[in-house]
């Protein structure tokens, strides 16, 4: 079973630092996604990634934040300033576009500490 | 309006019980429906999805999405202590873009 995977599982990083979150996604999807979630919270949409470009962002997605596909097979989040709000678990996911098989994916997460 | 509402339970049943798991939506937008199972402190897990309408059958699982009543559903049969997780329903409105989350249900089958 294809995986989208996620590095790392967890960090810690002092307020104010910068944190770069790491993920694979499935090799023959086209859409890339990143979520959060807060503890006891909902699952949250930040931002989408199609063809290079961001497609769709969420008002979570601020200035603070950004995501890159370095090469062709990473896809990374990037904090650029954390503060203690931000902690919460970060999803990657990724999907083909459309169709019978959506495939809709979800990485393990990564669990960030902001201290 | 984009929201998407769960009952977040608990839900308690003993093993073999027919499990019935609801979101309602406000958006008549919305196309693509899925169901996901996620552990504690895990990445959700898709276990159905369904375009547009209609029933959708898979092993014990069973989705169904009501459209004109904007209601969706998950049935699980015969119900077992593995089963126990938090379902969370996701709908999205057009391929490629963000799904909205339920808040989850969390469900525990005591054998």
């Amino acid at each position: 079973e294809p995986e989208v995977t996620q590095t790392p599982s967890h960090q810690v990083t002092q307020m104010g630092q910068e944190v770069i979150l790491r993920c694979v996604p499935i090799s023959n999807h086209l859409y890339f996604y990143w979520y959060r979630q807060i503890l006891g919270q909902k699952v949250e949409f930040l931002v989408s990634f199609y063809n290079n470009e961001i497609s769709e962002k969420s008002e979570i997605f601020d200035d603070q934040f950004s995501v890159e596909r370095p090469d062709g097979s990473n896809f990374t989040l990037k904090i650029r300033s954390t503060k203690l709000e931000d902690s919460a678990m970060y999803f990657c996911a990724s999907s083909v576009s459309m169709g019978q098989d959506y495939g809709y994916t979800f990485g393990s997460g990564t669990r960030l500490t902001v201290v | 309006q984009k929201e998407v509402e769960q009952d977040p339970g608990p839900l308690s049943v003993p093993e073999g019980a027919i499990v019935s798991l609801n979101c309602t939506y406000s958006n008549s937008a919305f196309q693509y429906f899925m169901w996901y199972r996620q552990y504690s402190r895990k990445g959700p897990e898709l276990l159905m999805y369904t375009y547009s309408s209609g029933n959708k059958e898979d092993g014990r699982f069973t989705a169904q999405v009501d459209k004109s009543s904007k209601y969706i559903s998950l049935f699980i049969r015969d119900s077992q202590p593995s089963d126990s997780a938090t379902y969370l329903c996701a709908i999205g409105e057009q391929a490629g873009t963000a799904l909205i989350f339920g808040k989850g249900t969390t469900l525990s089958v005591s054998s």
